[in-house]
């Protein structure tokens, strides 16, 4: 019965370090998402998995980001050489079903601080 | 493609006073319409959604929101807000499709003062 989770909550890391993000979602949520939450940027799609396939990698920001989603449940968001624009709480939320009408569920997120 | 817009950063209303957080949106096709609320050092929580019928739907903590198709508008509201409602609230839309994400607005916090 846990919710989404997410760690590290926390991850400090310096400028061109890469970092992995990981998300254990819901078990049988099917759809999977990374949400970026930056100040006075509201929350950024970043990318969506159905299962463990990612139909619209749209958000990502360059091809820093990556993410990879196996056993249709665990997701890792790799970011390489990071910047100081990539510090933000990242958001992870899954959902029973893929269609747009289903509530998300969030994990606590990780912030991310590049120095 | 889809957009939310919430035209206002910051809302203050006193405690017992009605509220309102407004939110309009963009999709093609029938909107899928939700609101989060996101309280300090807590994650994001759903409050309530519209998909289908009626206008006015009612969600968690008494706040209800109301769908407007001609005005493309899906406000949040409640009748008495109260000090505990302080949070930073989120409109999104999502669409009748499979394997499209939801799309949250900027969000808008709410201050409510005793």
């Amino acid at each position: 019965g846990a919710g989404v989770s997410q760690s590290p909550s926390n991850k400090v890391t310096e400028k061109g370090k890469d970092v992995e993000l990981r998300c254990d979602p819901i078990s049988g949520h099917t759809a999977l998402y990374w949400y970026r939450q930056s100040l006075g940027q509201g929350l950024e799609f970043l990318i969506y998995f159905q299962g463990n396939s990612a139909p619209d990698k749209s958000g990502l920001p360059s091809d820093r980001f990556s993410a990879e989603r196996t056993g249709g449940s665990v997701s890792t968001l790799t970011i390489q050489r990071t910047q100081q624009e990539d510090s933000a709480v990242y958001l992870c939320a899954s959902s029973l079903i893929t269609m747009g009408n289903s509530p998300l569920h969030f994990g606590n997120g990780t912030r991310l601080t590049v120095t | 493609a889809q957009s939310v817009a919430q035209p206002e950063d910051q809302v203050n209303v006193a405690e017992g006073n009605p509220l309102t957080v407004k939110c309009t949106y963009s999709v093609s096709g029938n909107p899928y319409l939700f609101w989060y609320v996101q309280y300090p050092n807590r994650g994001l929580q759903f409050l309530l959604k519209y998909i289908t019928g009626d206008n006015l739907v009612k969600g968690s903590y008494g706040f209800e929101a109301e769908f407007n198709k001609s005005q493309t508008s899906f406000h949040l509201k409640k009748p008495s807000a109260l000090v505990s409602d302080s949070a930073l609230y989120f409109c999104a839309v999502g669409k009748n499709q499979a394997g499209t994400a939801l799309i949250f607005g900027k969000g808008t916090t709410l201050s409510v003062s005793s």
